[in-house]
Parts: structure tokens; sequence; C-alpha cells
């Protein structure tokens, strides 16, 4: 079973794109987190979000509960955007967390 | 600050062998876990902990144990390592349950 759906697994953009990957969940939840994971292996928590909209810089993070579902969008995308990005949501029944499988973008010159 | 800290980065064990990831932060937070990430799947919680003595385990606990008697240290002990256990495993932090958690670097592990 899983929990936490992305799409999609990969994503190939031109610099400067504008680039959208998607959560779905299927339990109820008290949180969404999305994080990077960079070639390296790091793991870097970008946005906490439990309604509404959160932006920093070019990235933007969407959540609508009702729907259950999360969006993260990129603006002017860059090389350096490049990682895999992975949705994450913290039950609310319980100190469980559930994770997607990642979506690997890559960003070309 | 160090932030989260793991030991080793890299592994190699045989079949049956222990030993013990150790896991280490130093923001005092109270919330701490263990995931095993392997190819094609998410991240899954082995055991996490909401203070010191207090552990409980989470999605994948078996073949694996912790403990916590400090706030900063929660190492993962591989009781008899077999190779299903060859993962990349990630240590975590946050302040309490409700908020961001701090990834260590991982430690890569195989079990021949």
């Amino acid at each position: 079973k899983n929990e936490v759906e992305q799409s999609p697994q990969n994503l190939t953009a031109q610099e400067g794109e504008f680039i959208t990957i998607n959560c779905s969940y299927s339990v109820g939840i008290s949180a969404l987190h999305w994080l990077q994971q960079h070639p390296g292996g790091g793991i870097v928590s970008l946005f906490m979000l439990s309604s509404g909209k959160k932006k920093h810089g070019r990235l933007i993070a969407t959540i609508n509960i009702q729907e259950k579902h999360s969006s993260l969008h990129i603006t002017a995308s860059h090389p350096r955007d490049s990682a895999v990005y992975i949705c994450a949501v913290r039950s609310n029944t319980g100190n469980q967390f559930y994770f997607g499988t990642g979506t690997s973008l890559t960003v070309i010159p | 600050n160090a932030g989260v800290t793991q030991t080793p980065k890299f592994q190699v064990l045989k079949t049956g062998q222990s030993m013990t990831l150790q896991c280490a932060q130093d923001m005092n937070h109270e919330y701490m876990s263990w995931y095993r990430q392997d190819p094609g799947m998410g991240l899954r919680l082995i055991h996490y902990s909401v203070g010191a003595g207090i552990t409980d385990q989470g999605e994948v606990p078996n073949g694996y144990n912790v403990s916590r008697s400090t706030t900063e240290d929660f190492p993962l002990r591989l009781l008899s390592a077999a190779p299903s256990q060859t993962s990349v495993y990630f240590c975590a932090s946050s302040s309490d349950y409700y908020n961001e958690q701090f990834f260590g670097p991982g430690t890569r592990l195989t079990v021949l």
C-alpha cells in the first residue's frame, strides 16, 4: 500500500521552465513536508505546510486538504535545482511519517 | 552547530554480524527517528523516540534495536545483519513531532 503517491517519477526540463511536482495522499494528516535530496544523498527540508500556500524564493508549495493533494512548483528552473523531491506526510494518528518515492528532476542548461 | 551527525558513512558487514549505527544531534531536539531508504521505495520509519528514555517502533522495526539514554544520541543496532538490511540509513531529529525534521548525511550499509 502506498499512502503517498508522487507524479511524475522523472522529469527533465530546460533551464528557465516552470516545473510542477504533484503529491497525493490517502491518510489523515497533520502536516505535509516537501524534501529535497541531492545526488550526494543529503536530505533537506524545503517546506512544512498544513494549509494554503508557502513560498521560498523560486519555490512554491500548495496544499488542498479536502482533495488530499499538494503541489511543489519551481519557477525559472536552474540546473542546480536538479535533485530528487520527496513528499512526506505526518499522520494525524500516532507518530508516523509516510514518504513518497520521490520525483527525480533534471534541469538541462 | 553540527546539526545531525551519523557514523559511519559506509559499512560492509557479513551476514550474522552485529553493529551499531551512531546518530547524534546538538540542537536539543526531543524527537529523533531512524529511516531506511531502498531503491524504488520511499523512506520507511524503523524506530523513533520522543525523548530520552522513550522509544517506539515504526513501520519496519524487525532486526533493529534502539535506545535513547540521552537527548543527543540515538544509536541503531543491527543484532544479526541480513542481506535484506542492505540499505541507506538516515537519522533525523526535530524539536518535536510537529516540526521540521533535520536529516543526517546517511549511512550506506551493505550486508554480504
